[in-house]
């Protein structure tokens, strides 16, 4: 079946610092991969998506590359900043489908910047 | 640009208790969504509305009903509440293929 692993956390980080949050997938062909935001209080919201391989996805400095041959779609920051706290949640949705309600969330990852 | 709108935003009830959740949005999507989130186990979906008139389960079902009650509002009840669905709930809206709008969540306690 289709599923995503994402690293788990809290990942604490210091302001300007390099980000990376792994992910991987399980999935038939090619699907879409989304990263997704949740500031705090808040609902999730798109950062970036890839719908085929090799894209780059990327958006406020953040990047994500679609990896086929590792299934992977990690996400990075050159420099965070204490604003980039937040949860960030890797997704997938199966090939072929354009409804959300198949749309696959990982567990997320709680990330905190220290000034 | 209220987007999509959930209330109440907290909300604690005894167990054995009903309650429902309201979600209304204003970007005339035709698809609706209801989820969970619970630590470590990312969002779960509990029913969606793809289209007015329409309701399908999501991946946990269970002890939730739901009505869509026009385009624009898609409401969730938990007729006996219990313990477990102590969580989370966000109501989402979104065309297909298109990113999707999410509320900023219900945080709800099950005593």
């Amino acid at each position: 079946g289709n599923s995503v692993t994402q690293m788990e956390g809290p990942v604490t980080l210091s302001e300007e610092a390099f980000l990376t949050i792994n992910c991987t997938y399980t999935a038939t062909g090619y699907p879409s991969l989304f990263w997704y935001v949740q500031y705090p209080g808040e609902g999730l919201q798109l950062l970036l998506k890839a719908t085929k391989a090799d894209d780059k996805g990327s958006n406020k400095g953040f990047e994500a590359t679609y990896r086929k041959e590792t299934t992977s779609f990690h996400l990075e920051k050159g420099s965070v900043q204490v604003s980039d706290s937040a949860v960030y949640f890797c997704a997938l949705r199966p090939f072929g489908y354009s409804s959300a309600s198949k749309i696959i969330f990982g567990s997320g990852t709680r990330l905190s910047i220290r000034p | 640009n209220a987007g999509v709108t959930q209330t109440p935003k907290f909300q604690v009830l005894k167990t054995g208790q009903s309650m429902t959740l309201q979600c209304a949005q204003d970007m005339n999507h035709n698809s609706m969504y209801w989820y969970r989130q619970d630590p470590g186990m990312g969002l779960r979906l509990i029913y969606y509305s793809a289209s007015e008139g329409t309701t399908d389960k999501g991946e946990v079902p269970n002890g939730y009903n739901v009505s869509r009650l026009n385009k624009r509002e898609f409401s969730l009840r938990l007729e006996s509440a219990a313990p477990s669905q102590t969580s989370v709930y966000f109501c989402a809206s979104s065309e297909p293929g298109e990113p999707q709008h999410f509320g900023d969540g219900t945080r709800l306690s099950i005593l």
